[in-house]
């Protein structure tokens, strides 16, 4: 596709369920970033792809948050045992090199009751 | 960790007036971007910069590397232009990801 595009728009889950958020990020693109925006918190960083390589996960908030990016590409978020904290606008967003201008998706919002 | 000021955090104008939006941060940089954010809208990068001036239509962002900062201006102001502006940058230390601004919210009124 043009952009970057994420799945699904909305999920509205139970406190305690795991959700998973996915994200496609733009061909050819090696950087792919996982973004939250929380009403009050603003945007914060969560967690990072740069190819083949190590993710950085220094902004996951706690161990129930966990990301994979297959083959380079589709990345997915996976929140486990989720809490009410956890309900926020979840960004993906990618770029052809690491520090290059990011594209991003359009969002996930997630709610949990 | 980069800090990220943003001012002012609220902004209303009128129509055909020229705005201004500053951010400063506080760790040297090798880009910072400029995104724009509409009321229930998705995210869209406006500009990235490294130095200078940049500009795309009605806005216009430039950066002072040396002086940690950076502004966006909007000319000729349109009641479209309204949304939530948001500055970020990396957040140093070797870390990647992004650090953003809280954002500046503009309205322009007819």
């Amino acid at each position: 596709g043009a952009g970057v595009s994420q799945s699904p728009s909305n999920k509205v889950t139970e406190k305690g369920k795991d959700v998973e958020l996915r994200c496609d990020p733009i061909s050819g693109h090696t950087a792919l970033y996982w973004y939250r925006q929380s009403l009050g918190q603003g945007l914060e960083f969560l967690i990072y792809f740069q190819g083949n390589s190590a993710p950085d996960k220094s902004g996951l908030p706690s161990d129930r948050f966990s990301a994979e990016r297959t083959g380079g590409s589709v990345s997915t978020l996976t929140i486990q045992r989720t809490q009410q904290e956890d309900s926020a606008v979840y960004l993906c967003a990618s770029s052809l090199m690491v520090g290059g201008g990011q594209f991003f998706g359009p969002g996930t919002r997630l709610t949990v009751l | 960790k980069n800090e990220v000021e943003q001012s002012p955090q609220n902004l209303t104008a009128q129509e055909g007036e020229f705005i201004t939006i500053n951010c400063s941060y506080s760790v040297g940089i090798s880009a910072l971007h400029w995104l724009q954010q509409h009321p229930g809208g998705g995210i869209v990068s406006l500009f990235m910069l490294s130095s200078g001036k940049k500009k795309h239509g009605r806005l216009i962002a430039t950066i002072n590397i040396q002086e940690k900062h950076s502004s966006l201006h909007i000319t000729a102001s349109h009641p479209r232009d309204s949304a939530v502006y948001i500055c970020a940058v990396p957040p140093g230390g070797g870390a990647d990801g992004l650090t953003f601004g809280k954002g500046t919210h503009l309205i322009i009124q007819p």
